[in-house]
């Protein structure tokens, strides 16, 4: 089944306890992408990568990392989380060329 | 980057079609326009996207003013399933960095009436 996934689905951490949020997708897609999720605010983009080793700042990046090793990995990197990024957290992926992205289910942060 | 207004929510009846209005004055002539839903508890799922004319899948339609300014989603027949927010989004292109980023607004809350 084509699909996105990302782990874990819940975290509850402490302000300054680096963590990753893992995304895989197995459809070979070229982009990758992290959103972030607050009520009022929408969704917001925070890293997208066009390639493998391309990476770049979406609206909202500070306080966050992103490595593209791989094609179908892009893990989100907290390295002090703190209380401001306690949210809901999507990754999507997408085709080179294509319109349609596919989103994963989320990851529920939250930091203390 | 081109805004979106949608109406905040709306309700349907159960095996009604519904019509879900999007404007986008400022839209260029670049411009896809794409909608998402997102689902209580999901990540957004694409519905349907289109350019300048008309388009049609199996989730839905589109409907695109002939002057680009405003769109309408048209679900033919609403069910329980189809409870959503539903997001109207301009995107630049099909390729580069412009076509990735999404901008999500608040968009439509979609109550379906059994």
């Amino acid at each position: 089944e084509a699909q996105v996934t990302q782990n874990p689905r819940y975290l509850i951490t402490v302000t300054g306890k680096k963590l990753t949020v893992t995304c895989s997708q197995n459809m070979n897609h070229e982009y990758m992408s992290w959103y972030r999720q607050d009520p009022g605010l929408g969704l917001r983009q925070i890293y997208y990568s066009m390639n493998v080793e391309v990476t770049d700042k979406g609206d909202v990046p500070e306080g966050y990392k992103v490595s593209r090793k791989e094609k179908r990995n892009f893990p989100l990197i907290l390295e002090s989380p703190s209380p401001n990024q306690t949210s809901l957290y999507f990754c999507a992926s997408k085709r080179q060329g294509a319109n349609e992205q596919y989103f994963g289910p989320g990851t529920r942060l939250t930091v203390t | 980057d081109a805004k979106t207004t949608q109406p905040n929510s709306m309700e349907s009846n159960e095996e009604e079609p519904v019509h879900l209005p999007c404007n986008h004055s400022t839209i260029s002539g670049t411009d896809y326009i794409h909608w998402y839903r997102q689902l209580p508890s999901q990540g957004p799922e694409y519905v349907i996207h289109g350019l300048t004319s008309n388009v049609n899948n199996r989730m839905a339609s589109l409907a695109i003013a002939e002057d680009r300014k405003s769109s309408t989603l048209i679900l033919h027949r609403a069910t329980l399933r189809d409870a959503a927010v539903y997001y109207c989004i301009l995107s630049m292109g099909v390729s580069g960095a412009g076509s990735y980023q999404l901008t999500f607004g608040k968009g439509t809350k979609l109550s379906v009436i059994p």
